[in-house]
C-alpha cells in the first residue's frame, strides 16, 4: 500500500527565513511525485511534477527535489503570500490515481 | 477560460437525503476524479474515470455513486448510505495518456445535519 508522510504538520516562519518541507513516500514503483499548494477553502493548485531521483524543479521562491525515498520543497526568502498548505502526492506504477499526504500548513509572518 | 467548475460552493442537506455535486471541465481532459477532504487531512480518492462511460472505485467509494456520460461532466451523488457525508469535496481532471498532473476545481463544502 502506498504511503505518503509529510513533515512538519505545521511551520511558522518569519518573512525571509528560508526552510524546507519534507515528503517521504513508500511505493512499489514511482511514476511521479507531485506538489500542490492549497489556500483555505479552495482547491489545490498544481506546482511541480518530479519523475526520477536527482530531478529538481523551481518556480519563483520554491524549489522541489527528489530522492528515492523522499522529496523536499525548499522555500527561499518566503513572503506572507506563500502562506498556505503544501500537499505532496505520489503516483505508483500500479495505480492510475494519486495518493496524497496530509500536508504541511505554512504560515509566513511579516 | 479553460478550467474546472464545481457547483454549488456550499450545500446543506438533511440526513437521509441523497445529494448530487456537479463537476464540469472544458480542458478536454480524458480523466476525472473525486476526492474528499476532512479538516487537517489529505485528500482521499472516492471515484475516478479514465474515459466516458467507465469509472472505478477509489479508496472510500462506499455510500457514493458517479456517472460519466459526457467527457466534460462527472457528477457525484452522496447517498444516504454514506455515514459521515459532511466534508469538502474536490473534483479534478488530468489529460491522461501519460500526463498525470491533476487540476482541481474550487470545491463544494457539504454539510449534512
Amino acid at each position: 500500500e502506498d504511503q505518503v508522510t509529510q513533515s512538519p504538520e505545521a511551520l511558522r516562519l518569519q518573512e525571509g527565513e528560508s526552510s524546507s518541507l519534507n515528503c517521504s513516500y513508500t511505493v512499489s514503483g514511482l511514476r511521479g511525485l507531485f506538489w500542490y499548494r492549497q489556500d483555505p477553502g479552495k482547491g489545490p493548485e498544481f506546482l511541480f511534477t518530479l519523475y526520477s531521483a536527482g530531478e529538481e524543479k523551481e518556480k519563483e521562491r520554491l524549489k522541489a527535489t527528489l530522492t528515492k525515498k523522499e522529496s523536499f520543497l525548499h522555500i527561499t526568502a518566503p513572503k506572507p503570500e506563500d502562506s498556505a498548505t503544501y500537499l505532496c502526492a505520489v503516483l505508483d506504477t500500479g495505480r492510475r490515481a494519486l495518493t496524497f499526504g496530509s500536508g504541511t500548513r505554512l504560515q509566513v509572518q511579516p | 477560460d479553460g478550467g474546472i467548475t464545481q457547483s454549488p460552493k456550499y450545500l446543506f442537506r438533511k440526513e437521509g437525503q441523497n445529494v448530487t455535486l456537479s463537476c464540469e471541465q472544458n480542458l478536454n481532459h480524458d480523466a476525472m476524479y473525486w476526492y474528499r477532504q476532512d479538516p487537517g487531512q489529505g485528500l482521499r480518492l472516492i471515484y475516478y474515470s479514465q474515459i466516458v462511460n467507465d469509472f472505478q472505485k477509489g479508496d472510500i467509494a462506499e455510500g457514493y455513486s458517479v456517472s460519466r456520460e459526457k467527457k466534460e461532466s462527472f457528477p457525484l451523488t452522496v447517498t444516504s448510505a454514506q455515514k459521515n457525508p459532511t466534508a469538502f469535496y474536490l473534483c479534478a481532471s488530468s489529460p491522461g495518456g501519460g500526463d498525470y498532473e491533476q487540476y482541481f476545481g474550487p470545491g463544494t463544502r457539504l454539510t449534512v445535519t
